[in-house]
């Protein structure tokens, strides 16, 4: 089945910092989606980007599917950016939905 | 505001008992996934339906899980009997077909607890 890998593991930032996230996966894929897990345990959706460049205020996201690779970008980091970053990639004809990447952790420190 | 609704928020059952967990997809999706959370696993698939037919469930364990449509309003998630290694965050999403893929909106989750 298709591998998603996602780096770093772990990222602390300083309130302000940028940062760049990234997510691998082996195989080509129909749908990569980026979501956000908020201390409270809720996942909120990032972007919907199986190609292209996307951006919607401080985050962006650039999928550039022939090379396998998804790099999500957030910038003038805050403190309720802090949460599990994760990545989802869809291959319909594996019959493989959405399959999560480890994740991102990410602390921001006031 | 259109969200995925999941019921209960937060269940603590002992061991061998019946769990139901629901969940409300948004409406006019036609695809529901069912997920399962554990600081060891990360989030695994159990189960996915499209316009209510089940589509894959391999994720799940057979012998005590089952997942149905009964209409297109609800999904639902049982354990019969319930195990302590059964404890983590069930997550449902709704999905909606978009140039071949399907871009999914997850619900808040069921925190079970087998004890």
């Amino acid at each position: 089945g298709i591998q998603v890998e996602q780096s770093p593991p772990d990222l602390i930032l300083q309130e302000g910092a940028n940062s760049t996230l990234r997510c691998n996966f082996s195989d080509s894929v129909n749908n990569l989606q980026w979501f956000h897990q908020n201390p409270w345990g809720q996942l909120i959706n990032l972007f919907y980007i199986p190609s292209g460049t996307k951006q919607n205020g401080r985050l962006s996201a650039t999928t550039v599917a022939t090379e396998r690779y998804s790099l999500l970008y957030i910038s003038s980091s805050q403190t309720t950016d802090s949460g599990v970053y994760f990545c989802a990639v869809e291959r319909k004809d594996y019959g493989q939905n959405f399959v999560f990447g480890p994740g991102t952790r990410l602390s921001v420190l006031p | 505001d259109a969200r995925v609704t999941q019921t209960p928020r937060h269940k603590v059952t002992e061991m061998g008992q019946e769990v139901t967990m629901r969940c409300q997809p948004i409406l006019g999706h036609n695809t529901v996934f069912w997920y399962r959370q554990t600081m060891m696993q990360g989030l695994e698939l159990l189960a996915y339906f499209r316009n209510r037919a089940p589509l894959d469930d391999s994720g799940m364990p057979k012998d005590r899980f089952s997942a149905e449509m009964p209409d297109a309003t609800l999904a639902t998630l049982k354990i019969q009997p319930s195990e302590p290694r059964d404890s983590a965050v069930y997550f449902c999403a709704s999905g909606l077909v978009l140039h071949g893929g399907t871009e999914a909106f997850f619900g808040q989750g069921t925190r079970l607890t087998v004890v």
